[in-house]
């Protein structure tokens, strides 16, 4: 069974930079598919952020792409989203999940509050 | 431009069936679908993909009172046989070429 599980810190402050990281466990992510990060506002919808390929490919949502940054490390299993210049608008409830054009194994989520 | 579009509520009483919409763009009208479940206070979960020609692929799991089909450019979830556990947010989701594309959710009210 695929499990993905979302890390990072709680608390960010205004202009500065949003770290997470997804550790993927029961498949590895050099075998295939895209690996992805959507967030959820507190109280609306998802949305997309970007998605990655194991071989370093990337492609994400065009309103974020000059403050988005999505690696992996294919040693450790994990991939990692870095989102900068953040403001309250960027308090969210963070996923990752695997991606084969539609997600179909989600991790649990992480809030991530910008706040001073 | 690829846009979905759902209805923000809907509801049904328990043990009934309740059909739900996802409405793609003009122009999108071939394109799959996908349908995620998220209950209160939970990460979403996959329920299935619909294709353009109404077959479905359900995820792990999903009982078989979740349905998908399709009609032109809508396709819909049905769930028959509601129980109290599927009072839930229901996303459609579909993608294109470097682009993956939310619906604004329906939130289902068992009643």
């Amino acid at each position: 069974q695929v499990h993905l599980q979302e890390s990072g810190p709680g608390l960010v402050m205004p202009s500065e930079t949003l770290s997470l990281t997804c550790a993927v466990s029961g498949y590895s992510i050099s075998s295939g598919y895209y690996w992805a990060w959507i967030r959820q506002p507190p109280g609306k919808g998802l949305e997309w952020i970007g998605s990655l390929h194991h071989s370093g490919t990337t492609y994400c949502i065009a309103s974020l792409k000059n403050r988005v940054t999505i690696s992996v490390d294919t040693s450790k299993n994990q991939f990692s989203l870095k989102v900068s210049s953040v403001t309250a608008a960027d308090t969210a409830v963070y996923y990752c999940a695997r991606e084969d054009n539609y997600f179909d194994y989600w991790g649990q989520g992480a809030l991530v509050t910008v706040s001073s | 431009q690829l846009v979905l579009t759902q209805s923000p509520s809907a509801s049904a009483s328990l043990g009934a069936s309740v059909k739900l919409t996802c409405t793609l763009s003009s122009g999108h009208s071939s394109y799959a679908i996908a349908w995620y479940q998220q209950q209160p206070e939970k990460g979403p979960r996959y329920l299935m993909k619909v294709n353009s020609d109404g077959s479905h692929n359900k995820g792990d799991g999903i009982p078989d009172r979740f349905s998908g089909s399709n009609s032109g450019a809508e396709r819909y979830l049905t769930i028959s046989s509601l129980q109290s556990e599927d009072e839930a947010d229901y996303y459609c989701q579909t993608w294109g070429t470097d682009i993956q594309v939310f619906g604004g959710g329906t939130k289902l009210t068992v009643l």
